[in-house]
């Protein structure tokens, strides 16, 4: 069974600095995605960025970014210039699907704060 | 433009009954699939549906669990007989297909069985 392990339960940082978020995963698939997703308190899973796993760039989405280390699987997620609305719950996600992108294994996730 | 709407939000239900979740894809959407969250975990998928067409239910108990997707109407996810360890937040997602198009997530729907 493919896993996803979110090391770090609960994380906190400063408005306006940076934070990196860890995430490794198991998979057997040769051809697969990788997801940052948020919840926030409403708890709509929104999608944060995405990670081709041929694609040995990086992803970025204006303040997210990633640092994708295929060998080690390895996904972590990093948010500069941290806002108060990025306060949530951050989930990582591999795709089991073969690249279908349907069936996701996600991590147990990560709870930001952001403090003002 | 609205996104995957879920109803009911909230669902309580005593043991022993049925718990139907609804759920609306978004405009143009004709893949549906169904997510739950058990508390302190991440989702874990169950079901992936085409209108009238149930294409991977390998996440899905295998009694008291169904799930439907008719021509017309919404995605229904159907529990008989709830237990108590059916409670669970269950979102559903849609896509315009499976590969590039990321999945788009509803609020979900929390269901507390008594």
């Amino acid at each position: 069974a493919q896993t996803v392990t979110q090391s770090q339960p609960e994380m906190s940082v400063q408005e306006a600095e940076t934070v990196t978020l860890s995430c490794t995963y198991d998979t057997s698939e040769s051809d697969y995605y990788l997801f940052w997703y948020k919840q926030p308190p409403s708890r709509q899973m929104i999608l944060v960025i995405r990670q081709e796993a041929y694609k040995q760039q990086n992803a970025t989405e204006n303040r997210f970014s990633v640092n994708f280390q295929k060998a080690a699987k390895s996904f972590s997620l990093k948010i500069s210039d941290s806002q108060l609305g990025d306060a949530a719950m951050y989930f990582c996600a591999s795709d089991t699907s073969g690249g279908s992108n349907y069936k996701l294994t996600f991590g147990k996730g990560t709870l930001l704060t952001v403090n003002p | 433009n609205a996104g995957v709407m879920q109803n009911p939000r909230h669902l309580v239900r005593r043991r022993g009954q049925e718990a139907r979740l609804r759920c609306s894809p978004m405009k143009g959407h004709s893949h549906v699939y169904w997510y739950r969250q058990l508390p302190e975990e991440g989702l874990k998928f169950m079901v992936y549906l085409q209108k009238e067409n149930i294409i991977d239910e390998s996440g899905m108990p295998k009694e008291r669990f169904s799930a439907e997707f008719p021509k017309e109407g919404p995605s229904i996810l159907r529990i008989q007989q709830v237990v108590r360890g059916d409670s669970a937040a269950y979102f559903c997602a849609s896509s315009a297909g499976t590969g590039v198009s990321p999945l788009h997530f509803g609020n979900g729907t929390r269901l507390t069985v008594t």
